[in-house]
C-alpha cells in the first residue's frame, strides 16, 4: 500500500538557520504530496502541496519539490525562525484526494 | 469562514467506559474523515464520509468504534467501551470533492484529547 517516509526528529536548529526535512513515498499512480504543520495544541494545517511530478510548493519560506525519479518530497527553508517551532507532516493523497497517508511526522525546535 | 470544529477537547475517563466525539465541518464540505492520532506519529485514518455514506471504514474497529454522519454534515464517532490503548487524540477533517481540482485539501480540526484510566 501506500506509504510516507520521513527523516526522525527531533530536529533542533539555531535561528535563521538552513532547514530540510527529507520525506520519500511510496505509491500506485501519480499522487498529489502535501506538507502540513502542527502547531503546539493545535490541528494540523496545510503548509504547502504539488500535485504533478517538477511542481513546487511554496508558502511562508518553505519549498518543496516533487521529484518523481526519486519519490521525494523533500521541505527546505532558508532561514527559520523560532516561530517556526512545530511537527511537520508529509503526506500523499491518491484516488483523487480520497486516500490520505501521513508520515510520522518531524518535530522541528528553533532556539533564539 | 469557521473552521472545523470539534468537542470536547479533552475527555479522561475510565477503561470500559463509553465515549462520544462530535465533529462540525466546514460549511459545505462533503467529505468528512475521522483520524486517530497516537503520540509521536502521523494521523491514521479510521473513516471516511462522502455526504451521509461510509465510504471507507476498513481501518475502524468494528467491535468497539462506531460512526455516523445524519443528514450528511455533523458526525460522532464513539467508542464503547475504551480500553487504555484508546488514549490518543482523534482528528476530524474535512474538504470538498466538488469544484475543478481533484486534490482537494483537507481542513483539520483541533482534535480531542482522550485519555483512558
Amino acid at each position: 500500500g501506500d506509504s510516507v517516509t520521513q527523516m526522525e526528529g527531533p530536529v533542533t536548529l539555531s535561528e535563521e538557520a538552513f532547514l530540510t526535512i527529507n520525506c520519500t513515498y511510496t505509491a500506485t499512480g501519480y499522487p498529489s504530496l502535501f506538507w502540513y504543520v502542527q502547531y503546539p495544541g493545535e490541528g494540523l494545517q496545510l503548509l504547502l502541496k504539488a500535485t504533478k511530478a517538477d511542481d513546487k510548493g511554496s508558502n511562508k519560506g518553505f519549498e518543496a519539490t516533487y521529484r518523481k525519479e526519486t519519490t521525494s518530497f523533500h521541505l527546505e527553508k532558508g532561514s527559520v525562525q523560532v516561530s517556526d517551532s512545530a511537527v511537520y507532516f508529509c503526506a500523499l493523497s491518491s484516488l483523487y484526494g480520497q486516500n490520505f497517508v501521513f508520515g510520522p511526522g518531524t518535530r522541528l525546535s528553533v532556539l533564539p | 469562514e469557521a473552521g472545523v470544529v470539534q468537542s470536547p477537547r479533552y475527555k479522561i475517563i475510565e477503561k470500559k467506559q463509553p465515549v462520544a466525539f462530535w465533529c462540525n465541518p466546514i460549511s459545505g464540505h462533503n467529505t468528512l474523515y475521522w483520524y486517530l492520532q497516537n503520540l509521536g506519529q502521523g494521523p491514521e485514518l479510521l473513516i471516511r464520509y462522502e455526504n451521509e455514506e461510509a465510504v471507507d471504514d476498513s481501518q475502524l474497529p468494528k467491535d468497539r468504534f462506531s460512526a455516523e454522519r445524519l443528514k450528511g454534515v455533523d458526525s460522532t464517532l464513539k467508542i464503547q467501551p475504551a480500553e487504555l490503548g484508546d488514549s490518543a487524540v482523534y482528528l476530524c477533517a474535512s474538504s470538498s470533492t466538488r469544484g475543478p481540482s481533484s486534490y482537494n485539501e483537507q481542513f483539520f480540526g483541533p482534535g480531542t484529547r482522550l485519555t483512558v484510566l
